[in-house]
């Protein structure tokens, strides 16, 4: 079946750093890809998307490329805030069914 | 535009007691969902209702858990008799139409449930 796998967290940076979350998936199809975020104490937003291969979804200042050939959408961010720290989902759905299949998060922590 | 309204907040119960959460969607969203997010890990899609037709139950504990969305609009969901592993959070999100390529799901914030 479907599935998203995520880096496990926590990953810890200062301020201004570069951020990698990795993200691959195992797909029957041609899903679209996701990433969600979830901020203490707050439900799940949605951060970006891309709906098919070589798409970029970007978001305030992230970025993640839909690779078809290595099955992956990696999450990027050149400078990180303290205010992004927050939980990071990576996810996929299908076009007429839309039930998303989520990864186990990756945690960010920014300290100043 | 109001977002999803989930009540309670948080749960805490016994096991084997009965409990119900209840979620209100954006307003003229077809396509209802909940979720099952348990420490540590992704949500987990219990039920999936387009208007109130059931589109996807397949992962729903169906000795245990039940949903209904009577009306199109508002759902309960209800779990009885709780068992220790149900302590999770229970989102509920909503989207605009199951078809036509939209894809964004908004969530509530979700409940927190504690089984004792």
């Amino acid at each position: 079946g479907d599935s998203v796998t995520q880096m496990e967290g926590p990953v810890t940076l200062s301020e201004e750093a570069f951020l990698t979350i990795n993200c691959t998936y195992t797909a029957t199809g041609y899903p679209s890809l996701f990433w969600y975020v979830q901020y203490p104490g707050e439900g799940l937003q949605l951060l970006l998307k891309a709906t098919k291969a070589d798409d970029k979804g970007s978001n305030k200042g992230f970025e993640a490329t839909y690779r078809k050939e290595t099955t992956s959408f990696h999450l990027e961010k050149g400078s990180v805030q303290v205010s992004d720290s927050a939980v990071y989902f990576c996810a996929l759905s299908y076009t007429g069914f839309q039930k998303l299949v989520f990864g186990t998060g990756t945690r960010l922590l920014v300290s100043p | 535009e109001a977002g999803v309204a989930q009540s309670p907040r948080y749960k805490i119960i016994e096991k084997r007691q009965s409990v119900a959460f209840w979620c209100n969607p954006i307003s003229g969203h077809a396509t209802l969902y909940w979720y099952q997010q348990i420490l540590g890990q992704g949500p987990k899609l219990l039920i999936q209702f387009q208007n109130n037709g059931v589109v996807d139950d397949s992962q729903l504990p169906k000795d245990r858990f039940s949903a209904e969305r009577l009306k199109g609009v508002d759902s309960t969901l209800k779990i009885q008799p709780a068992k220790l592993e149900d302590s999770a959070v229970y989102l509920c999100a909503s989207s605009p139409s199951l078809r036509g390529g939209r894809h964004e799901q908004y969530f509530g914030p979700g409940t927190r449930l504690t089984v004792t």
